[in-house]
């Protein structure tokens, strides 16, 4: 079982949508990443959380530390948000990042 | 701009050939990374380094080198090809492994 779990693997949205994406862990965490991979497939870094909230833009993410959980939250969608959102943590004294598989978003006009 | 390179961005290898990749930072990170992504599943870690002179093996190491005789350079070696290999590999670095990380722009490797 992967440590990281990303639901959905796929979402399709309308223009100007709410958009959602889930991310559990199953291990001690002391950071959890977003990124973004584009269609060309390049991978940008979005947040970095170890508690509570940050906002950028359009773009929240939250995560519950005792859930073992955080979303992605994405308003007002636009076509140019589609991208796979990838969801990734660091375990507690680790160095390393263990990664979700990837969400896909299309977002249509 | 600052920021982590990756060459070649495209290769096509016959099964058994060698050849290394290189990732280059400006950034003065002292952690850099490379992974694999295979479709249907995640980033997988192959080795990484958390200063000049160390490297560490990670997830799926088998098959792969790499060396870090600069801070700013990582490498990436293949030294007899497998279709297995065939990936799109990238390099990464971050200044204190917690933070945020910056990614390079990804090499697609073809074994034939």
């Amino acid at each position: 079982k992967n440590e990281v779990e990303q639901s959905p693997q796929n979402l399709t949205a309308q223009e100007g949508e709410f958009i959602t994406i889930n991310c559990s862990y199953s291990v001690g965490i002391s950071a959890l990443h977003w990124l973004q991979q584009h269609p060309g497939g390049g991978i940008v870094s979005l947040f970095m959380l170890s508690s509570g909230k940050k906002k950028h833009g359009r773009l929240i993410a939250t995560i519950n530390i005792q859930e073992k959980h955080s979303s992605l939250h994405i308003t007002a969608s636009h076509p140019r948000d589609s991208a796979v959102y990838i969801c990734a943590v660091r375990g507690g004294g680790s160095e390393k990042l263990v990664f979700g598989k990837g969400t896909k978003l299309t977002v249509n006009p | 701009n600052a920021g982590v390179t990756q060459t070649p961005k495209f290769r096509v290898l016959k099964t058994g050939q060698s050849m290394t990749l290189l990732c280059a930072q400006d950034m003065n990170h002292e952690y850099m990374y490379w992974y694999r992504q295979d479709p249907g599943m995640g980033l997988r870690l192959i080795h990484y380094s958390v200063g000049e002179g160390t490297t560490a093996k990670g997830e799926v190491p088998d098959g792969y080198n790499v060396s870090r005789l600069k801070k700013q350079n990582f490498l990436l070696g293949l030294e007899s090809a497998a279709p297995s290999q065939t990936s799109v590999y990238f390099c990464a670095s971050s200044d204190t492994g917690y933070y945020g990380y910056t990614f390079g722009s990804g090499t697609r490797l073809t074994v034939v």
